[in-house]
């Protein structure tokens, strides 16, 4: 099993571009989570989904939008990317109570 | 809603020596209380976690305990080693599928 992994590893955008980041689960989980790591701030909810065809928003939501077509996929996009969204984004899943998360992606909006 | 506050920041220790990292939960409901590793440039992993009917866990030179009434759980890293060097999340959450809440992390040092 592959876990979860995360598409891309890095990216660089100017300000205003979009973007679409990619989860992916090979574990069967029902549950599914988007954070994103600042310094001194650790892991912030931004959005997630407890199943397929559902979302829900977490702590900084503003900014982002989710999809879950499928249950072992769970995008992140950003519309119109802000210096503000530099970070590290990590995905996360869990069938019960531990998250497992995936390996990040960097992003550096310009 | 959930506010985990987590203690010290920063955390310099002996090899050989203990390490102790505490956190505060602000919602009485919160039920399950996971610990993460986070080493640099590398994703969160999961070393140990309690749930709220357990007062205490050990996994080898790992614990954590947990005190409902006062609401603050600890992670005790026992004879610490040079590869314990990490940042250090504690998380809380209310239970099955409910959102995890994470402190702001403790980066320890442990220096040979």
């Amino acid at each position: 099993n592959a876990g979860v992994t995360q598409t891309p590893k890095f990216r660089v955008l100017k300000t205003g571009q979009s973007m679409t980041l990619l989860c992916a689960q090979d574990m069967n989980h029902e549950y599914m989570y988007w954070y994103r790591q600042d310094p001194g701030m650790g892991l912030r909810l931004i959005h997630y989904s407890v199943g397929e065809g559902t979302t829900a928003k977490g702590e900084v939501p503003d900014g982002y939008n989710v999809s879950r077509l499928k249950k072992q996929n769970f995008l992140l996009g950003l519309e119109s990317a802000a210096p503000s969204q530099t970070s590290v984004y990590f995905c996360a899943s869990t069938k019960g109570l531990a998250q497992y998360f995936g390996p990040g992606t960097r992003l550096l909006v310009l | 809603g959930e506010n985990v506050e987590q203690h010290p920041s920063t955390l310099s220790v002996q090899e050989g020596d203990s390490a102790v990292i505490k956190c505060t939960y602000s919602d009485s409901a919160s039920n399950y209380f996971p610990w993460y590793k986070q080493e640099l440039g590398k994703r969160p992993q999961l070393i140990i976690d309690i749930r709220s009917n357990v007062g205490e866990k050990k996994d080898q030179r790992i614990a954590v305990t947990l005190n409902k009434t006062a609401k603050h759980f600890s992670l005790h890293i026992t004879e610490t080693q040079p590869e314990d060097s990490a940042v250090y999340f504690c998380a809380a959450s209310k239970g099955h599928t409910d959102k995890l809440i994470f402190g702001t992390g403790t980066r320890l040092q442990v220096f040979p």
